[in-house]
Formats: C-alpha cells, structure tokens, sequence
C-alpha cells in the first residue's frame, strides 16, 4: 500500500514556540490519525479526522485536512520538552482495514 | 482498563534460532494487528487479524514468518531460523473495529535482536 510521507523529517525547536508537520497522502481517504511514539516504543493515538471534517482541536494540538491536496498538518502549540518524540500520520488508504503509516516527523523540544 | 502488553520486551537471539512474540490485545477488541519497525523507520505492516476471519498475511516479508490468534485473543508471532536484518521493535496493536479503521492501542513492542 501507498505510505503516507511526513515533513519535515525532523524538527528542533525551543520550548514555548509552534512545532508544525505536515503529512501528504496519494490514495483518497476515509480518515486520519496522528500518532506520537516515545522512544523508539508503542505509538499513542493523538488525533483522528474524518476525510468530511476540516479541522479538528485538542488541547495545544490542532489538525487541519485538506483532501484536494491531500495532505494534513498537525501543529503543537506552546511546546514543552515531554513534546520531544516522533509523530506518524496514518492514513486507510480508501477504506482499507490496514492503516498506512508515514516514516514520522522526529520532533527535538529544547528547554 | 489495561492495554496491550507484548511479551517479552526484549530478546535477543542468535542467528539461526526461532522466536516467538506474544501479544495480549485489549478486551473485546476484535481487530489485531502485528508491525515491524527498523531502527529510525516508520512502521511496516505484517499481519492483520480480525475476528474469526482469516488473517491478511500481506505484509509478512517471507514464510519464516507466521503468526496465531488463539480464541479470538492473545497473538503470538513466530520468526523461524531468524536472520540479521529481522532485528527491530516489533509492535502490535489492537482496535474495536467499528468502521474502517478505528484508533489503534499499541502494546510497548518487543525489541529484537539478531546476533
């Protein structure tokens, strides 16, 4: 299947600024989520939007889908150091049961 | 609740030698799902269980590779005469499956390594 690609691959910020990815898809979609992973472990849902919804909030993280580009973004408002980790979008893919996984956006948060 | 743990956390092995990956997927949830993650990659699909329907083996990378869920629940993922380059985390996840793809509860993976 398709993988969804992630940009920037990585991202250094200071603690308190903005920190936005991007995740860009091929196939069209009946939703997305963003994942973040700690240290190489298991992944932890963050968000998931429905390919009908445009934007979509969660305490400091705020998701945006545009399906005529097919690409979403994820951007963490005010970050902290624990924000330090890598972030994946996973995308079906048109329906598919297997959820299609980008190679991640690692995300550095210095104090 | 308690999520999805995966046994062992880590293992280490020799070339050569089988393993066996045991996965304890959420109460009730009735979709599995098995992936293998190289060091600084994203997540490649193995296998996907989902009910008592057969399993999707399409992301299994070659016939060392098999994996069983027993009674609808635990999943174990077997690696035969393992190579080098089967050294990774390997994560597995567990949904409800109410639509095509529900949030996906990740265990903590099991991290092997192939001397």
């Amino acid at each position: 299947s398709q993988q969804g690609e992630e940009d920037p691959q990585a991202l250094s910020i200071q603690e308190g600024e903005n920190a936005t990815m991007n995740c860009s898809y091929k196939t069209s979609i009946n939703n997305l989520q963003w994942y973040r992973q700690n240290s190489g472990r298991g992944l932890v849902h963050l968000i998931l939007i429905r390919s009908n919804e445009r934007e979509k909030h969660s305490g400091r993280l705020r998701v945006t889908l545009d399906t005529s580009k097919k690409s979403s973004s994820l951007l963490i408002t005010a970050s902290r150091a624990a924000d330090t980790a890598s972030y994946f979008c996973a995308t079906d893919d048109g329906g598919s049961y297997i959820p299609t996984f980008g190679r991640g956006t690692s995300l550095i948060v210095h104090p | 609740g308690a999520g999805v743990s995966q046994s062992p956390s880590n293992k280490v092995t020799e070339k050569g030698k089988d393993v066996e990956l045991r996965c304890d997927p959420i109460s009730g949830h009735t979709a599995l799902y098995w992936y293998r993650q190289s060091l600084g990659q994203g997540l490649e699909f193995l296998i996907y269980f989902q009910g008592n329907s057969a399993p999707d083996k399409s992301g299994l990378p070659s016939d060392r590779f098999s994996a069983e869920r027993t009674g609808g629940s635990v999943s174990t993922l077997t690696i035969q005469r393992t190579q080098q380059e089967d050294s990774a985390v390997y994560l597995c996840a567990s949904s409800s499956f109410r639509t095509s793809i529900d949030t996906q509860y990740f265990g903590p993976g099991t991290r092997l390594t192939v001397l």
